[in-house]
């Protein structure tokens, strides 16, 4: 069975262009989470959704940072315009929710840098 | 999420049981404790479980206390490939999981 696949691995990118991560989650999963985590650092949780509906977004910084879920399956984490704060990794993780919420399976990650 | 505290770093010699602690004193009666793992350049990956009970499965065990105020993850074999991050969470029923800073376990050869 496939995991949580994540593409690009890398980006390098300039400060204020745009940058986009892609993830496939596990089929079957109606959960999918993106975390962000800084070097040294837990990954912290971005945004949740359920199926196609953003049920938690509050730490997701709204005046740079989008995302969507069209369909319920992939999800697209955008950022526009980059800062050189944003360098990190951004991590996918989709889990089948309701008593198993917790178990969540994370894709590598994205690493960021912003130059 | 009860806040959960684990030590920075551990080593363990590499055949021998890794034992790692988590302390959880303000855990409430229906938080679960998570363990995760995280491998250089990898994204964190899910081990054990469990609210009360001990736990074993194909990866390593869980030994909650009775007060459940705090908790070991045994590795029982421990390998190079063991080595990584170790993540101890107690998120508050379906709340979201709140990664502290884990401890850094290095299996020696």
């Amino acid at each position: 069975e496939a995991g949580v696949v994540q593409s690009p691995r890398y980006k390098i990118i300039e400060k204020k262009q745009p940058v986009a991560f892609w993830c496939n989650p596990i089929s079957g999963h109606n959960t999918l989470y993106w975390y962000l985590q800084n070097l040294g650092q837990g990954p912290e949780l971005l945004i949740r959704y359920e199926n196609e509906e953003a049920v938690d977004d509050s730490q997701l910084p709204k005046d740079r940072f989008s995302a969507e879920r069209l369909k319920g399956v992939d999800s697209t984490l955008k950022i526009q315009p980059a800062e050189l704060g944003d360098s990190a990794v951004y991590l996918c993780a989709s889990s089948l929710g309701g008593t198993q919420y917790n178990e969540q399976f994370f894709g590598p990650g994205t690493r960021l840098t912003v130059l | 999420d009860a806040k959960t505290t684990q030590p920075p770093s551990m080593d363990c010699a590499e055949g021998r049981a890794a034992n790692l602690p988590c302390n959880h004193s303000t855990i409430s009666g229906n938080e679960y404790v998570y363990w995760y793992r995280q491998i250089h350049s990898q994204g964190p990956q899910y081990i054990i479980h469990g609210l009360k009970n001990n736990e074993t499965n194909e990866m390593a065990s869980l030994i909650i206390t009775e007060d459940r105020k705090s908790s070991t993850l045994i590795l029982p074999h421990a390998t190079l490939r063991d080595t990584a991050v170790y993540y101890c969470i107690a998120p508050f029923g379906n709340e979201k999981l709140t990664f502290g800073t884990g401890t850094r376990l290095t299996i020696i050869p």
